[in-house]
C-alpha cells in the first residue's frame, strides 16, 4: 500500500462546477496535511493546509479532513479553466520524520 | 525576499558526467529539502537539512548523490557519474523550524536531462 494515495485522473469538470479531489494516507497518527497545485512544467505551489478534523475554507477552496477514515479532500467551487492543473496531496506522516510525503497527484481539467 | 531560488533551471549532460545544482532558500527558513520528481509522479524525498546539519537522507538515494549546506544558507546537490535514470526535475524547498508541519515553499526546480 502506498503511503499517500490519489487517483491520477484526469478528472474533468465543466466550468463553474465543483471539483472534488481525494487523498488517503497510511499512518493514522499523521497530523499535518497539505494540498499543492502544480501547473505543467512548473513547481508545486502550496494552496491549503489542514490540521484538524472538519472543513477549512479559503476562497473557492475547501479542505476536508477525517482522521478516523485517514482521508483528506479538496473541493474547488466555481471551477475555472485556470484551475486546470495537477493537485498534489502531501502528508507529514507519523512515521515519516520531518518531511512531507506526496501522492502522485490528480490531474484536473476544467472544460469550457 | 524573492522566494526559493534554484540554479540552473535546465541542465543537459552526457551520461557519466558529474552535475551540481544550487538552491538558495528563503532567508528566514532554516530547513531545506531536496526532492526529485519524474513525469506523472509526485515529488520524492531525497534529503533535508536543518541549518548546516543533514538530518535525513532517503534510503533510495544512491551514493552517487551528495548534498551539502556548508554555512546553513544555500545548498548544493551533486550527482556523480550521471545515468539516464537520473533525468528528472530536482526540487528544492524550504520551511521554518517547525518543518513539515508548516508546509514547504518550493523553488522553480532544475530539470536534468541525461543523454
Amino acid at each position: 500500500q502506498k503511503e499517500v494515495e490519489q487517483n491520477s485522473g484526469p478528472l474533468s469538470v465543466p466550468e463553474g462546477a465543483i471539483a472534488s479531489l481525494n487523498c488517503t494516507y497510511s499512518d493514522r497518527g499523521s497530523q499535518s496535511f497539505f494540498w499543492y497545485r502544480q501547473y505543467s512544467g512548473k513547481s508545486p505551489e502550496l494552496i491549503m493546509s489542514i490540521y484538524s478534523n472538519g472543513d477549512k475554507e479559503d476562497g473557492r477552496f475547501t479542505a476536508q479532513l477525517n482522521k478516523a477514515s485517514q482521508y483528506v479532500s479538496l473541493l474547488i467551487r466555481d471551477s475555472q479553466p485556470s484551475d486546470s492543473a495537477t493537485y498534489l496531496c502531501a502528508v507529514n506522516l507519523e512515521g515519516g520524520g520531518n518531511k512531507l510525503t506526496f501522492g502522485t497527484g490528480t490531474q484536473l481539467k476544467v472544460e469550457l | 525576499d524573492t522566494g526559493v531560488s534554484q540554479n540552473p533551471r535546465h541542465k543537459i549532460t552526457k551520461r557519466g558526467q558529474n552535475v551540481t545544482f544550487r538552491c538558495d532558500p528563503i532567508s528566514e527558513h532554516n530547513r531545506l529539502y531536496w526532492y526529485r520528481q519524474t513525469l506523472g509522479q509526485g515529488p520524492e524525498f531525497l534529503t533535508y537539512f536543518q541549518n548546516e546539519a543533514q538530518l535525513e537522507k532517503s534510503r533510495l538515494l544512491s551514493d552517487r548523490f551528495s548534498a551539502e549546506r556548508p554555512k546553513g544558507s544555500f545548498s548544493t546537490l551533486e550527482i556523480q557519474r550521471t545515468e539516464q535514470g537520473d533525468s528528472a526535475m530536482y526540487l528544492c524547498a524550504s520551511s521554518f523550524t517547525g518543518g513539515a508541519g508548516y508546509g514547504y515553499t518550493f523553488g522553480s526546480g532544475t530539470r536534468l536531462t541525461v543523454v
